[in-house]
């Protein structure tokens, strides 16, 4: 069993729809970050979380430390928006533990 | 501030050669993580340097090594390329080392023929 588990691993769109892409852990963390990566490949991070809630823009991303549960969020989801959505975990250090990550698009 | 720069952006290598790969992370940032990224085996951690001590590294083979330096760039060399090698390579900088945001670079993409 994966210690980073994502769903769904491919997600359509139509613009405009609200998703939600989900990510389970095996064991207690120090944080949990959700990336997103272009075509082309850079990465860039969008939230690194140890508990609660964070927003940015139109991105939600939370965290059930209980349930070793966290989701993203995406409001009001625009053909900008497609990429891939990737959960990783840490442990009080930088070495990231990746899921598999999630491949979203959205369509005009 | 600049971002994470990473040099070359490609390479293609044979079988058998030596590549090294350099990644200059963010003004003031001391960590200094390595990941890599096929289709098959996703993103996977290589290691991770703090004040140029190696404070973490991955399962992988001893191929793989890397270094910091005191300005806290960093280079990984990997030894007689192998076809599987082909892969992006990611490094990524923070700045305390202790889990917190990763900023990453664009990546080099290493080919080996």
């Amino acid at each position: 069993k994966n210690e980073v588990e994502q769903s769904p691993q491919n997600l359509t769109a139509q613009e405009g729809e609200f998703i939600t892409i989900n990510c389970s852990y095996s064991v207690g963390i120090s944080a949990l970050h959700w990336l997103q990566q272009h075509p082309g490949g850079g990465i860039v991070s969008l939230f690194m979380l140890s508990s609660g809630k964070k927003k940015h823009g139109r991105l939600i991303a939370t965290i059930n430390i209980q349930e070793k549960h966290s989701s993203l969020h995406i409001t009001a989801s625009h053909p900008r928006d497609s990429a891939v959505y990737i959960c990783a975990v840490s442990y009080n250090t930088d070495k990231l533990i990746f899921g598999t990550g999630t491949r979203l698009q959205v369509f005009p | 501030k600049a971002g994470v720069t990473q040099t070359p952006r490609y390479l293609i290598k044979t079988r058998g050669q030596q590549v090294t790969l350099s990644c200059s992370p963010i003004s003031g940032h001391r960590s200094v993580s390595w990941y890599q990224q096929t289709p098959g085996q996703g993103l996977q951690f290589l290691f991770e340097y703090f004040s140029e001590t190696q404070r973490n590294k991955g399962n992988f083979p001893g191929r793989f090594s890397g270094r910091q330096f005191s300005n806290s760039r960093s280079e990984m060399n990997v030894s007689t390329l192998e076809l599987g090698d082909s892969a992006l390579y990611l490094c990524a900088s923070s700045l305390t080392g202790d889990g917190d945001t990763q900023y990453f670079g664009p990546g080099t993409r290493l080919t080996v023929l």
